[in-house]
């Protein structure tokens, strides 16, 4: 069974930095590129990139360069992405979705930047 | 970037009844492999969205027959057959013919 795995809901101070992990099991985490979405609450969809955990090759949506970075720990089939310069507009939920097709999507990881 | 526009449901549906929920790109999803890049997901209120039709009309596995997906390169379909209560969230449709992906901002399905 394919699951992605994001972490719990995280409260971050204004300035700072989050890094949301999603672990993947149940396939082969090198033969998928791994995707990020950002859902603020009560709105759409935003796609912000994918990354190819073979190489690291990442592609952005031009709206999240300078936000959000994305990296892949190979050896524990883990996907990062870390948020920056955190504002009240980042305050969303996150999700990992696996590429190809979105076929399978984290639980979403909700991130409250609040003072 | 391309810009999905999706439509509100004028009425909430019953129980039974079919359903069609349209999403329009601002440019064609055709592309030069003859595939059309087309994605739909359902999103149950408090879940994450899952994915119903991919490719345009190509059911994602384990998902049920009364959904299907058509269109041409820039106009597209979803229809529900036998609407039931556990259809009940938001539609997207969300194009992949070119980065940056993006969504169309939902179409809320409610049952009567």
């Amino acid at each position: 069974e394919v699951l992605l795995q994001q972490s719990g809901p995280e409260l971050v101070k204004p300035g700072a930095s989050v890094k949301i992990p999603c672990k993947a099991s149940g396939y082969t985490f090198t033969d998928y590129n791994m995707d990020w979405v950002k859902q603020s609450h009560g709105k759409s969809l935003e796609w912000i990139g994918d990354i190819n955990p073979n190489n690291g090759g990442t592609i952005y949506n031009q709206k999240f360069k300078g936000k959000a970075t994305l990296t892949v720990d190979k050896s524990s089939s883990t996907a990062y992405m870390e948020l920056r310069s955190l504002t009240s507009e980042d305050t969303a939920v996150y999700y990992c979705a696996r590429g190809y097709w979105f076929a399978y999507w984290g639980q979403g990881t909700l991130v409250t930047v609040s003072a | 970037d391309i810009v999905i526009t999706q439509d509100e449901l004028s009425n909430p549906v019953t129980s039974g009844e079919s359903v069609s929920i349209s999403c329009r790109s601002s440019k064609s999803l055709l592309y030069k492999d003859g595939k059309t890049y087309l994605n739909w997901f359902l999103q149950r209120p408090g879940q994450s969205p899952q994915l119903l039709i991919y490719l345009m009309s190509t059911r994602a596995s384990g998902v049920s027959d009364r959904f299907s997906g058509s269109g041409s390169g820039t106009d597209f379909t979803l229809e529900i057959s036998r609407v039931k209560a556990e259809d009940v969230g938001v539609y997207y449709c969300q194009q992949l013919v070119e980065y940056p992906y993006t969504f169309g901002g939902g179409t809320k399905l409610e049952i009567k």
